[in-house]
Order: structure tokens, then C-alpha cells, then sequence
């Protein structure tokens, strides 16, 4: 099966500008995922989505981020406008919902490759 | 609040075996994952822990203790292919949903 695609891999912005990031989950996955993380850091979850309904969105930034997913595939995270502290890779993932067995892979996310931003 | 930790580096020789603990403090806990990230790369699943006990998946294994909140990831017969970043992550209920936090990670080094 095809994994989960983002773009763009590389994303270099000065402080004030915005950037759009995009991703497609592994089609049937009903759940995704955006989390942030900073160099040395683990994932930070920005955004999870159910279909196309936020579910949590608890640590988004909502005076720069926002995030939407039309149609309850693709989706996409825009940051307007940028600051410094930004500069972080940009996961998105995928995963059925439910509470199963990892084997059936539910509880299972698939991240994508990422998203790079570098903020000057 | 929610938090995870784990050691920041562990440092081993190939063909050893090493333990990374994780403790947790969540609420609405169902479950405990590793994934593994190395350098420049996406995390990948390894494993999921939902009962106590010992989950085996070849030279990894996972722990789990819900009544100490705490659970570990074993890596066997370390090749230096392991180098990477290993993450717990703590599956939670909450507001109806399922929701998965990370620890900070723990970079593990193996040398010849």
C-alpha cells in the first residue's frame, strides 16, 4: 500500500511569511494526525482530525495555524505568520480509528516523511 | 497533566542488550507504543502494548505495568543499524476520541 505523502520536504520562509504544508493519508485511514517536532524533541500533536471533524486541536496555535482536511482525505497545515521558534519538522500520519489489536492496525499511526521548515 | 519519560541516551556495544524504560502519567490510559526514528527520518511503529506483560517481535521486545505506569522497550543482539531514536507513546480516551502523546525519546547509540 502506498504510506502517507507530504509536501513540500523542504520549506525555507522568513519570520512574518507563511507556508502551506500538505499531506495524503493512506486511503482508508479515517484518522489524521499533524504533530511538531523540534530538533531533539519528540512529536507534539498540533492537530487530529476524524474524517473531516477536528477532534483535538488543543495544542494548535490557533493565532497562526490552522489546519483542514476537506473531504476527509488530504488536509492541509498552513502557518500565517511565521515566527522563529516554528522551525521544527512537520509529521503527518494516518491511522484507522478504534481501540483494537495493533495487529488489526488500529492504534497503529503511519507517519509521513515529514516536513522541514526552517523560519530565518 | 500528561507526561512520558524515558532516559535522554543510552550507549551500548552490538550484540548486547539494551532496556529503555518509560514511565507515564496519563489519564484515560489504554495503551503503550514504541517507534523508532532514525536521523532525518519519519517514526516508525515497533510495538503496542495494551495488557501487562511481555509483547515479543523478534530481537525487540515491550513491557508493560499499568498498575506501576511504567514500561520498557528490549532490544537484543544490538546491530548498529539500531542507532536511532526509540519513542514511548501513550495511547489515551479522552473527550471520546483516541489520542497518542510522545515521550521526549531516547537516542541510542551502538558502537562495534
Amino acid at each position: 500500500e502506498a504510506g502517507v505523502a507530504q509536501s513540500p520536504r523542504y520549506k525555507i520562509i522568513e519570520k512574518r511569511q507563511s507556508v502551506a504544508f500538505w499531506c495524503n493519508p493512506i486511503s482508508g485511514h479515517a484518522t489524521l494526525y499533524w504533530y511538531q517536532q523540534i530538533l531533539g524533541q519528540g512529536p507534539k500533536l498540533l492537530i487530529q482530525f476524524q474524517n473531516n471533524g477536528v477532534v483535538d486541536d488543543s495544542q494548535l496555535p490557533k493565532d497562526r495555524f490552522s489546519a483542514e482536511r476537506l473531504k476527509g482525505v488530504d488536509s492541509t497545515l498552513k502557518i500565517q505568520p511565521a515566527k522563529l521558534e516554528d522551525s521544527a519538522v512537520y509529521l503527518c500520519a494516518s491511522s484507522f480509528p478504534g481501540f483494537g489489536l495493533a495487529s488489526s492496525g488500529a492504534n497503529v499511526l503511519t507517519f509521513g516523511a515529514g516536513s522541514r521548515l526552517t523560519v530565518l | 497533566g500528561q507526561s512520558l519519560e524515558q532516559p535522554s541516551e543510552v550507549t551500548a556495544v552490538e550484540g548486547a542488550i539494551v532496556q529503555i524504560n518509560c514511565t507515564y502519567q496519563t489519564s484515560g490510559f489504554y495503551g503503550l507504543s514504541w517507534y523508532q526514528q532514525h536521523d532525518g527520518g519519519a517514526p516508525t511503529f515497533l510495538s503496542y502494548n495494551a495488557l501487562d506483560g511481555l509483547e515479543e517481535t523478534g530481537r525487540f521486545s515491550s513491557f508493560l505495568s499499568r498498575s506501576d505506569s511504567y514500561g520498557y522497550l528490549l532490544l537484543q543482539e544490538l546491530q548498529m543499524k539500531d542507532s536511532a531514536s526509540y519513542f514511548c507513546a501513550a495511547h489515551m480516551f479522552s473527550g471520546g476520541y483516541n489520542k497518542l502523546i510522545f515521550g521526549a525519546g531516547t537516542r541510542l547509540a551502538v558502537h562495534p
